[in-house]
């Protein structure tokens, strides 16, 4: 079974600048969450869909938003880019039917703000 | 509020020996646990997790323990490889119908030949 694919893996744009990347999940999979890495904060969650409902949300402002189709596939788009904005960002696919299903991650998109 | 933290930031060991990645967090109510291990250049790979009503859970190589009195949790490696380098993340599920995850800062585990 194919794991989960992120596109584009690297992203270079410029700030104020806004930005679409892409996440198909594992098929089968209905839930698709989103997370920031940085080297100062870690791993951040951003938020979470299933069946195309976001069902739970992280502390990020309103410049971060999210949608995902009805193939499950999910997409997220940061506007306005600041240079903080500038991280690995992560998607991860589960069944999330019941708790505890386990979350598994794409190889990221590297997006850098200049 | 919610955490999950990391004692150690960086540990280094032999090959052949045994790791202990160390993990306390803070939500009582989180009823699961995963550590994740990620190498340079590719996303989270799960590696076991392990529901609050266990305090034991063993896998290939891996032994991970909950200690909810002190709200502990660890990684055990048994005979550490080279291919075991990476940066291992404890997260914690809040249960229910919270699917989100509160990673820790996590520990680089670098294993020497």
């Amino acid at each position: 079974k194919a794991g989960v694919t992120q596109t584009p893996r690297y992203l270079i744009k410029t700030r104020g600048q806004q930005v679409t990347l892409s996440c198909s999940p594992i098929s089968g999979h209905r839930s698709v969450s989103w997370y920031q890495q940085t080297p100062g904060q870690g791993l951040q969650f951003l938020f979470e869909y299933f069946s195309e409902t976001q069902r739970n949300k992280g502390n990020f402002p309103g410049r971060f938003s999210g949608r995902q189709f009805s193939n499950s596939r999910s997409e997220m788009n940061v506007s306005t880019l600041e240079l903080g904005d500038s991280a690995l960002y992560l998607c991860a696919s589960s069944l999330a039917t019941n708790p505890g299903d386990t979350q598994y991650f794409g190889p990221g998109t590297r997006l850098t703000v200049l | 509020g919610e955490s999950v933290g990391l004692h150690l930031p960086t540990l280094s060991v032999q090959e052949g020996d045994n790791s202990i990645i160390n993990c306390a967090y803070s939500n009582s109510a989180s009823d699961y646990f995963i550590w994740y291990k990620q190498e340079s250049g590719k996303g989270p790979q799960f590696i076991i997790d392990i529901r609050s009503n266990m305090d034991k859970r063993q896998g290939q190589r891996v032994t991970v323990l909950l200690n909810k009195t002190v709200k502990h949790l660890s990684l055990q490696i048994a005979a550490t490889q080279p291919g075991d380098s990476a940066v291992y993340f404890c997260a914690e599920e809040g249960g229910g119908s919270n699917y989100k995850l509160t990673f820790g800062k996590g520990t680089l585990l670098t294993v020497n030949p």
